[in-house]
């Protein structure tokens, strides 16, 4: 089976300039979400879906941040303008929910290295 | 709010020397508990979960963890550990026991294991 699949792995680009990070999550999860890896931070938990619904975006740093799953097999998280403080590894995960046996686990993607100069 | 604590967050280790990472987390409720490693270049993949049951849990490559409710704790052991287990580990929290998905990491623990 396919995993999450996450592209781009690596993105460069320079401050300004609009940054789109896709995700498919495995077929059939109810869940899916957008986690931030730093040195200085850890993981933070950015948003989730639950039936390609928002459910908690609670963690978005704030209005340059935007992230949508217009379908059960697709997100994207979107920073519009990005800056240099946004450099990090953004993982998206998804898992099944209660009502198809689900117990919490998330199976991660690959991630996304962001690098905003 | 939840919150997971893990307090070692470097640890250096000889091969075959005894691991123990602590992992306390505060909710008072049911809670499914995780833990993640991530190798150096790589995503994060599940080592051990619990849900219910024996709270002594055994996960893959000789990892076992042991949920003790009165303590908050859920820390995870390994006997003898080796070079290939250097990585950093990650505890985890499900609060409300799976009704949500949402989970909760802690900041993270860098095992470096020496030859």
């Amino acid at each position: 089976d396919a995993g999450v699949i996450q592209s781009p792995r690596h993105e460069v680009t320079e401050m300004g300039q609009e940054v789109t990070l896709r995700c498919k999550p495995i077929s059939g999860h109810d869940y899916l979400f957008w986690y931030r890896q730093t040195m200085m931070r850890g993981l933070e938990l950015l948003i989730y879906f639950n039936n390609n619904v928002p459910i908690d975006d609670s963690g978005m740093p704030e209005d340059r941040f935007s992230a949508k799953m217009p379908n059960a097999s697709f997100s994207t998280l979107k920073i519009q303008p990005s800056e240099p403080r946004d450099s990090a590894v953004y993982f998206c995960a998804s898992s099944p929910g209660p009502q198809q046996g689900g117990t919490g686990e998330l199976f991660f993607g690959e991630g996304s290295r962001l690098t905003v100069l | 709010a939840q919150s997971v604590s893990q307090h070692n967050h470097h640890v250096i280790l000889s091969e075959a020397a005894s691991l123990e990472l602590g992992c306390n987390y505060s909710y008072g409720g049911t809670v499914n508990l995780f833990w993640y490693v991530q190798y150096p270049g790589q995503h994060l993949q599940l080592l051990l979960k619990y849900f219910s049951g024996d709270p002594l849990v055994k996960g893959i490559k000789g990892f076992e963890a042991e949920f003790i409710k009165s303590k908050f704790s859920f820390n995870l052991r390994k006997p003898s550990v080796q070079w290939s287990d250097t990585a950093e580990y990650f505890c985890a929290v499900n609060a409300g026991g799976g009704a949500t998905n949402k989970l909760i990491f802690g900041t993270g623990t860098l095992l470096a294991v020496q030859p």
